[in-house]
Order: structure tokens, then C-alpha cells, then sequence
């Protein structure tokens, strides 16, 4: 089983700011398996990145998804306050298993 | 699409939990499967399983003898069965979409919390 870490587990940051968030694979990865979720509380988990980089629809371009292998990076440019939650990665591997990251809360400082 | 959870918020340990998800909008036989994720409080998402509407089922390993997810069509309704559960599957269980060859889900349900407490 794919284990993903992301760090940090809270990152504090003020609105405007930019925000870079990791999500790392035990093993190399193809990076069409890789997505990133949004989560407030109370809420369900919301799409943000699929396929690494790929914004679904509506997702406003100040977050951008990157990476390959074993490390990926979800950067959100200009903090907006609504932007201050919990982010999650989500691996498929192909046993078949999904595997999500154990969370990073973005939290306002 | 939208999709929703229902079914009892207190089960007792060593009994079975059953939830049902309400799929609208699309038929439940179109090219999706039907997932199963909870999250335990404070913690991160945990996938369960999934279902094609012809039936055949993928399991997370770690639950794989305890948990059933089937679909019934008529209904339009998919279904999870949890059974001999402890303190430890208490968490928010949420149903979602996966569209076939895409590798995430979308969207999720409301989600519907489930104690396991005698």
C-alpha cells in the first residue's frame, strides 16, 4: 500500500499571502492518479485538482497543482479568507485502493 | 448529480451498520461507480468501497471482510453494510461519485455521523 505524507500539518499564513502545501508518495507515481481536495468543517471534502494539475470547474486559478514521481504541491497564490481549511491529497493505486494524505489545516495567523 | 446518505446515527458495538445512499439526477446505471468514504473525527478520509451498477465491488483491504456495498436500480440507491462493529468505525460516512477512468470522487454527499456506543 502507497502511503502519502503532506506537510506541514497546520501552516499559518495571513490572507494575501501564499500558501504551498506538500503531499509525498512512498513510491513514484503517475500524476494523472493524484487529486486535491478542499475540506471546511462541516463539510464534505470538495474537488479542487485532478490528475496533478488539472483545476475542475469553477476552481478559481489562484490554485494550482504540480509535481511528479514521489512529490506533489498544491499552491494556493493570494490567501482569500474563505481559503482557510483543510487540504487533502487523494492517491489511486491500482490494486484497486485509494489512499488520502493525513491532512494539512491552513489555518489564518 | 447529487447524492445522499441515510441510515441510523447509533449503532451498538458488535452490531451491523446499514446506510443507504440516494443517488439523483443521473441513473444509477450510467458510467460511474459508487463510493463509500468515512472520516473518523479529527482525522483524514478513509476509503471504504465502491460499486458498478452490474455489481461488481472493489474493498479498502483493511475492511474488506466486514463491509457489503451493493446497488439496487430500481431504487436508484446504492448501499453499505458494516457488520460486528466497534467504537473504532464511529466517524462521518459520506457516499460519492466516480466517474468510470477518472480517479477521484465527485461529488459527496452531506455525509451522515454514526456513533457506535452501547
Amino acid at each position: 500500500e502507497i502511503v502519502l505524507t503532506q506537510s506541514p500539518g497546520t501552516l499559518s499564513l495571513s490572507p494575501g499571502e501564499r500558501a504551498t502545501l506538500s503531499c509525498r508518495a512512498s513510491q513514484s507515481v503517475s500524476a494523472s492518479l493524484l487529486a486535491w481536495y478542499q475540506q471546511r468543517p462541516g463539510q464534505p471534502p470538495t474537488l479542487l485538482i485532478y490528475s496533478a494539475s488539472t483545476r475542475d470547474t469553477g476552481i478559481p486559478d489562484r490554485f494550482s497543482g504540480s509535481g511528479s514521481g514521489t512529490d506533489f504541491t498544491l499552491t494556493i497564490r493570494r490567501l482569500e479568507p474563505e481559503d482557510f481549511a483543510v487540504y487533502y491529497c487523494l492517491l489511486y493505486d491500482n490494486s484497486p485502493m485509494y489512499t488520502f494524505g493525513q491532512g494539512t489545516k491552513l489555518e489564518m495567523k | 448529480v447529487r447524492v445522499q446518505e441515510s441510515g441510523p446515527g447509533l449503532v451498538k458495538p458488535s452490531e451491523t451498520l446499514s446506510l443507504t445512499c440516494a443517488v439523483s439526477d443521473v441513473s444509477i446505471s450510467s458510467d460511474n461507480w459508487w463510493n463509500w468514504v468515512r472520516q473518523s473525527p479529527g482525522k483524514g478520509p478513509q476509503w471504504l468501497g465502491e460499486v458498478w451498477h452490474g455489481g461488481r465491488t472493489n474493498y479498502n483491504p483493511s475492511l474488506q471482510s466486514r463491509l457489503t456495498i451493493s446497488v439496487d436500480k430500481s431504487q436508484n440507491h446504492f448501499y453499505l453494510v458494516l457488520t460486528n462493529v466497534t467504537a473504532a468505525d464511529t466517524a462521518t460516512y459520506f457516499c460519492a461519485r466516480r466517474i468510470r477512468g477518472v480517479y477521484f470522487f465527485d461529488p459527496w454527499g452531506p455525509g451522515t455521523l454514526v456513533t457506535v456506543s452501547s
